[in-house]
């Protein structure tokens, strides 16, 4: 299968740290990435593993664990802007797999 | 630079009915997808597009049709709208297929159809 699962729901407050992890049941697959979704708006990319490791990009991060079968993201210094849902996707090829999302509530 | 541009962005149809939804990109992209997005399910991959002049199924493309008309435009048909396709529905293009390692979907706005 390719079934990737995700937590439905995180709270935080903001200016705290929240890991949204991602955990899959596939393999073969090029790489992880990240997509952030407003209320109505479109997803957008965040970040791209194609190794295991860490990928830093501003106050985000991605990790990436081919032998755990898992991954996250990280979100430090929280604002209220992100509050948002949060999609990990795996690619075979060009084929994007996306999981089933997890909305961020940011909370003041 | 306007990316990915889909229309329209709002459509009522009634059951039987057919309907085009248009995208195109101006990034030169090679590979082209269409979305759904559903509410607590994701977004599923109907069809996609490697190059001009392929498709491909993705894991839902029963009761849609797509074109790829020439590099720019992916266009995605329902023939005989039914209410199971009420969604969202989303365009995208990527770099795959070129030399870049970029492996990143830039999306359109969405369109959201609602089929009575």
């Amino acid at each position: 299968g390719q079934s990737l699962e995700q937590p439905s729901e995180v709270t935080a407050v903001e200016g705290a740290i929240v890991q949204i992890n991602c955990t899959y049941q596939t393999s073969g697959f090029y790489g992880l990435s990240w997509y952030q979704q407003h209320d109505g708006g479109a997803p957008t990319f965040l970040s791209y593993n194609a190794l295991d490791g860490l990928e830093e990009t501003g106050r985000f991060s991605s990790f990436l664990s081919r032998s755990d079968s898992y991954g996250y993201l990280l979100l430090q210094e929280l604002q209220m802007k992100d509050s948002a849902s949060y999609f990990c996707a795996v690619n075979y090829g060009q084929n994007f797999v996306f999981g089933p999302g997890t909305r961020l509530s940011v909370l003041p | 630079n306007a990316g990915v541009t889909q229309t329209p962005k709002f459509q009522v149809l009634k059951t039987g009915q057919s309907m085009t939804l248009q995208c195109a990109q101006d990034m030169n992209h090679n590979s082209m997808y269409w979305y759904r997005q559903d509410p607590g399910m994701g977004l599923r991959l109907i069809y996609y597009s490697a190059s001009e002049g392929t498709t491909d199924k993705g894991e839902v493309p029963n009761g849609y049709n797509v074109s790829r008309l020439n590099k720019r435009e992916f266009s995605l048909r329902l023939e005989s709208a039914a209410p199971s396709q009420t969604s969202v529905y989303f365009c995208a293009s990527s770099e795959w297929g070129t030399a870049s390692t970029n492996e990143k979907l830039f999306f359109g706005s969405g369109t959201q159809l609602s089929v009575l």
